[in-house]
């Protein structure tokens, strides 16, 4: 098995400008978390997916930010515009039983 | 709220120390909880669980007892290696419809030959 598949690894990008994270879980997992971590503030769970579906989005810190999962192998995290404190490294996990959870190795983003 | 609350690190310690890392968690009614492990420049692993009072989740030869009277789960390895330098953090997990990783703020483990 792959393990939980993260796009890309390092992300540098101008302040402003659109932003798109990718996650592809472990097949067979129904359960899908997005996590940022920084030095401030830790591990933050920004949104997880049931089954495709939202089920908690109330760690997605503004309207910048939005998560979809329009299947099943597939989730991404956009931020629009995207801001220097922003920068953070961004983590996508996957389970199937929703308790032990299998994490991405991450994307490291960098907003100047 | 449920929380978890870590130990500050760094720790340093000299290899084959004694490790203990201290965890305590607030919550309410039985969460599973676990040890996750950060190896520079990845993602976390899990480390161990433990799903109800008294289990005591072990790998790789860290142990951690899960303690109701005192709501702690701190981990401990008897003799450290210089290749267990890692972030280390605890969590906890209620599953069904609150489901999610509450994780604590990660304590740096730096072992030196």
């Amino acid at each position: 098995d792959a393990g939980v598949i993260q796009s890309p690894r390092h992300e540098v990008t101008e302040m402003g400008q659109e932003v798109t994270l990718r996650c592809k879980p472990i097949s067979g997992h129904d359960y899908l978390f997005w996590y940022r971590q920084t030095m401030m503030r830790g591990l933050e769970l920004l949104i997880y997916f049931n089954n495709n579906v939202p089920i908690d989005d109330s760690g997605m810190p503004e309207d910048r930010f939005s998560a979809k999962m329009p299947n099943a192998s597939f989730s991404n995290l956009k931020i629009q515009p995207s801001e220097p404190r922003d920068s953070a490294v961004y983590f996508c996990a996957s389970s199937k039983t929703g308790r032990n959870y299998t994490f991405g190795s991450g994307t490291r983003l960098t907003v100047v | 709220g449920n929380s978890v609350t870590q130990m500050e690190g760094p720790v340093t310690l000299s290899e084959e120390a004694f490790l203990t890392i201290n965890c305590t968690y607030t919550a309410t009614g039985y969460p599973s909880l676990f040890w996750y492990v950060q190896y520079p420049g990845e993602g976390l692993q899990l480390l161990l669980k433990a799903t109800k009072a008294d289990d005591k989740g072990s790998n790789k030869g860290f142990e951690a007892t899960y303690r109701k009277e005192t709501t702690s789960f701190h981990l401990e390895k008897g003799s450290v290696q210089v290749s267990d330098s890692a972030v280390y953090f605890c969590a906890l997990n209620y599953g069904g419809a609150t489901n999610k990783l509450i994780f604590g703020t990660g304590t740096l483990l730096a072992v030196q030959p």
